[in-house]
């Protein structure tokens, strides 16, 4: 599985828009970009996944570059409880990959009132 | 029900003991994971099950022996665990690849365990 790069720790104000970027410069081209988030004291949990085309769902936006070497994760308005360890993750899931996670070490993203 | 359920939540065992973590879900999910995740480090894929056999095994150590005894249920055997063993072991499933498109896995809270 291709390699992704998050910076360690970000800070971000509560109701502000938070953007978590990721770079994957040696994505292959079945590769979808996952995320997932940890809260202290919790597994992981699914945030949001994507190919090609930017996605959104009720948790997040995800804007992927349209060379898919970068893709940033979108909380558009940080509450106290989005404080947590975010996770980029690259996965062929129409390959060889049967299911793997692949974690890297994530961002630490702080929330402040 | 998105639900993975763990057990116990804390253990505490001695390199001598012999114990067990249970993990289990009712999703109709067919592929099992065990991960560990060391204190501030992310979580280290350990198992996969795929429709209730063993599919990987990432050169973990014979002293952590899984079972999968049916779809819904997912066993950890432990025995003669060392102190650097200490971590979260934290339970996943999800559908199985290449059957539905791309899936998501569902995690559960984890079992911390203490090996003194």
């Amino acid at each position: 599985d291709a390699k992704t790069t998050q910076p360690n720790s970000m800070e971000s104000n509560e109701e502000e828009p938070v953007h978590l970027p990721c770079n994957h410069s040696t994505i292959s081209g079945t590769d979808y970009i996952h995320w997932y988030r940890q809260l202290p004291s919790q597994g992981p949990e699914y945030v949001i996944h994507g190919l090609t085309s930017n996605v959104n769902n009720r948790m997040a936006s995800l804007a992927i570059a349209e060379d898919r070497k970068s893709s940033t994760l979108i909380l558009h308005r940080a509450t106290l409880r989005d404080a947590a360890v975010y996770y980029c993750i690259l996965r062929d899931d129409y390959g060889g990959s049967q299911g793997n996670l692949i974690f890297g070490k994530g961002t630490k993203l702080s929330v402040k009132p | 029900d998105t639900e993975v359920t763990q057990t116990p939540k804390h253990l505490v065992m001695g390199m001598t003991n012999k114990k067990s973590l249970k993990c289990e879900q009712h999703m109709g999910h067919r592929a099992m994971y065990w991960y560990k995740q060391k204190a501030k480090k992310p979580p280290e894929l350990m198992f996969v099950y795929s429709y209730e056999k063993l599919s990987i095994n990432e050169s973990v150590p014979s002293r952590f022996s899984p079972e999968c005894p049916n779809s819904s249920l997912l066993n950890l055997h432990l025995h003669a665990l060392q102190p650097e063993d200490s971590a979260l072991y934290l339970c996943a499933s999800s559908q199985v690849p290449g059957t539905s498109g791309t899936y998501e896995q569902y995690f559960g809270p984890g079992t911390r365990l203490t090996v003194t």
